[in-house]
């Protein structure tokens, strides 16, 4: 099993410019969720889906962010225009509804 | 309003010596409980969960955490520690799986 799978492992970028991570989860699981993880802040949930339809937003930081699931295998949160203060980890998790989450390796971001 | 308090931001233990991580939270109802830990540059890793029942639970690596209601406790601990246990471990909580709160984190520091 391949595990929550997310790309890139690595930004860097400069401010202004636009950020897309991806994320595929488990196959066979209905429902997706993205967070974010910084030193100040440390782990908060973002958004996330249920067979791909966005539940809950109310994380998501401001009109910058913005995230989708096209299909059940894929979801992409996007920064546009991305700022210093985006800087952290981004992680993906996916779960069977009512079930335990399962978070991938993260993507670990810098706005320069 | 809904929290998760670890209190303890760093612990330090000798290899073989026991442990108790403390987890505190402010929920409305019996929520769900869970302990996950993180390895540097990893995702997060589910250790154990409550949901109802036998107020001791049983999770991987040989890791227990007891729930009790009327402190408002999910403490985590372990008879005998290993240097590999050496991580950042997170207590959440939620109404159900999906919408987790999750405390600050306690990093552990293992000494041979």
């Amino acid at each position: 099993d391949a595990g929550v799978i997310q790309s890139p492992r690595h930004e860097v970028t400069e401010m202004g410019q636009e950020v897309t991570l991806r994320c595929k989860p488990i196959s066979g699981h209905n429902s997706l969720f993205w967070y974010r993880q910084t030193m100040m802040r440390g782990l908060e949930l973002l958004i996330y889906f249920n067979n791909n339809v966005p539940i809950d937003d109310s994380g998501m930081p401001e009109d910058r962010f913005s995230a989708k699931m096209p299909n059940a295998s894929f979801s992409t949160l996007k920064i546009q225009p991305s700022e210093p203060r985006d800087s952290a980890v981004y992680f993906c998790a996916s779960s069977f509804t009512g079930e335990t989450q399962y978070f991938g390796p993260g993507t670990r971001l810098t706005v320069l | 309003a809904q929290s998760v308090t670890q209190p303890d931001i760093h612990i330090t233990v000798s290899e073989g010596a026991s442990l108790e991580l403390r987890c505190n939270y402010s929920y409305g109802a019996t929520p769900y409980l869970f302990w996950y830990v993180q390895s540097p540059g990893q995702g997060l890793q589910l250790l154990l969960k409550y949901f109802s029942g036998d107020t001791l639970v049983q999770g991987i690596k040989g890791f227990e955490a007891e729930f009790k209601r009327s402190q408002s406790s999910f403490n985590l601990r372990k008879p005998s520690v290993h240097w590999s246990d050496a991580a950042e471990y997170f207590c959440a909580v939620g109404a159900n799986t999906d919408k987790l709160i999750f405390g600050t984190g306690t990093r552990l520091q293992v000494f041979p």
